[in-house]
């Protein structure tokens, strides 16, 4: 079936430098994705969505870029810190008839160097 | 404001054991979810609750079911536990689960689960 996945399994960072995060999907009616943050042992946290209507959202540090021709998803993470080191995914809901049920990725590792 | 909680954090059974896994959201949502990580597969949704009184199967729902007690607690019951149910297990909300729906589901902390 159609899954979400990401490039890179593994990212490592300098610290106060930009990390980008790459996702791709491959189910043109997705409508929605979420950027989640998962911490060893703790729970996903959510960063960050964005509906099909928008190319780019900004939040705090974060940016979300969606670029639908391509199916490509993107989290850039500025000034880049030791906390953020964790897990991250990607989630997209499998359009109108999904139920806002989430189809996740396998996540990616970034490792923040001090 | 504690959000999605789950409990035991950690538990371990004997394969046939019976066990089940409580969850609780303080947000109001009327959308909670039940879903399995395990390494390497990614999260997968074993059953959810659209609302309160309803619920749906998703991808892995065998050997599993599952009560929404009320509008704040959904429980995921393991009636004859086996080896392959050993997974960490988290407890998700949202304010919405219809098809028109656009928001971002809130998780818990877990539930690590070994059966031997």
């Amino acid at each position: 079936g159609e899954s979400v996945g990401l490039h890179l399994p593994t990212l490592s960072v300098q610290e106060g430098d930009n990390s980008i995060i790459n996702c791709a999907y491959s189910n043109s009616a997705s409508d929605y994705f979420i950027w989640y943050k998962q911490e060893s042992g703790k729970g996903p946290q959510f960063i960050i969505d964005i509906r099909s209507n928008m190319d780019k959202r900004q939040g705090q540090r974060v940016t979300v870029l969606l670029n639908k021709t391509v199916k490509h998803l993107s989290l850039q993470i500025a000034a880049t810190q030791p906390g953020d080191s964790a897990v991250y995914f990607c989630a997209e809901k499998l359009g109108r008839y999904g139920n806002n049920r989430l189809a996740f990725g396998k996540g990616n590792q970034v490792v923040v160097i001090p | 404001n504690a959000g999605v909680t789950q409990t035991p954090k950690f538990q371990v059974l004997k394969t046939g054991q019976s066990m089940t896994l409580q969850c609780a959201q303080d947000m109001n949502h009327n959308s909670m979810y039940w879903y399995r990580q395990d390494p390497g597969m990614g999260l997968r949704l074993i059953y959810y609750s659209a609302s309160e009184g309803t619920t749906d199967k998703g991808e892995v729902p065998n050997g599993y079911n599952v009560s929404r007690l009320n509008k704040r607690e959904f429980s995921l019951r393991l009636e004859s536990a086996a080896p392959s149910q050993t997974s960490v297990y988290f407890c998700a909300s949202s304010v919405s689960g219809g098809p028109y729906s656009n928001q971002p589901q809130h998780f818990g902390d877990g539930t690590r689960l070994s059966i031997l």
